[in-house]
């Protein structure tokens, strides 16, 4: 089992460019999350997936939007990229979102806008 | 979800036991603590977790007080590997809470030789 990984580790984008971070994960989980990480602070959540085909908003939604067509992939896109969007992502799953199951966490992606 | 409390920061010989405390006092009856670790900007990896009862696993335990308001994780024989970030969470069974998680500040753990 590869867990959860993530595309790709690092990028550098000028404002106003787009990109979209993918997210996988091999072990059928229903839940998926994304987060970003500012420097010195805990994680905050961007958007999370309870299910195939839907999405909802988390904590810090705004400049981002995600899809989830299939099961094992969770994607997070910047339609139009600010310096403030520079931080670290990073993705996460659980089986499903009951208080008892633990997450998942991918590697990261560090992004920085120009 | 309960607000929680960490220290910013402790230190810890190598070969002793580490204990964070974590404050809940809004901790209410359905409400787990969670606690993760994050070593040097890795992805937050799950230690464990626990409702009234204190729990024990591979990597630490987790001591629940009575009243629920407080909780202690303990790492029994830490070691620089340990040398990482703790967040307490505190997260609910249900409701718009389903799978979130809530991350704090945390506590920088510096396990020295």
């Amino acid at each position: 089992n590869a867990g959860v990984t993530q595309t790709p580790k690092f990028r550098v984008l000028k404002t106003g460019q787009s990109m979209t971070l993918l997210c996988a994960q091999d072990m059928n989980h229903e839940y998926m999350y994304w987060y970003r990480q500012d420097p010195g602070m805990g994680l905050r959540l961007i958007h999370y997936s309870v299910g195939e085909g839907t999405t909802a908003k988390g904590e810090v939604p705004d400049g981002y939007n995600v899809s989830r067509l299939k099961k094992q992939n969770f994607l997070l896109g910047l339609e139009s990229a600010a310096p403030s969007q520079t931080s670290v992502y990073f993705c996460a799953s659980s089986y499903e979102g009951r208080a008892r199951n633990e997450q998942f966490f991918g590697p990261g992606t560090r992004l920085t806008v120009l | 979800d309960a607000k929680t409390t960490q220290p910013p920061s402790m230190d810890c010989a190598e070969g002793r036991a580490a204990n964070l405390p974590c404050n809940h006092s809004t901790i209410s009856g359905n409400e787990y603590v969670y606690w993760y670790r994050q070593i040097h900007s890795q992805g937050p990896q799950y230690i464990i977790h626990g409702l009234k009862n204190n729990e024990t696993n591979e990597m630490a335990s987790l001591i629940i007080t009575e009243d629920r308001k407080s909780s202690t994780l303990i790492l029994p024989h830490a070691t620089l590997r340990d040398t990482a970030v703790y967040y307490c969470i505190v997260k609910g069974a249900g409701g718009t809470s389903y799978g979130k998680l809530t991350f704090g500040q945390g506590t920088i753990l510096t396990v020295h030789p």
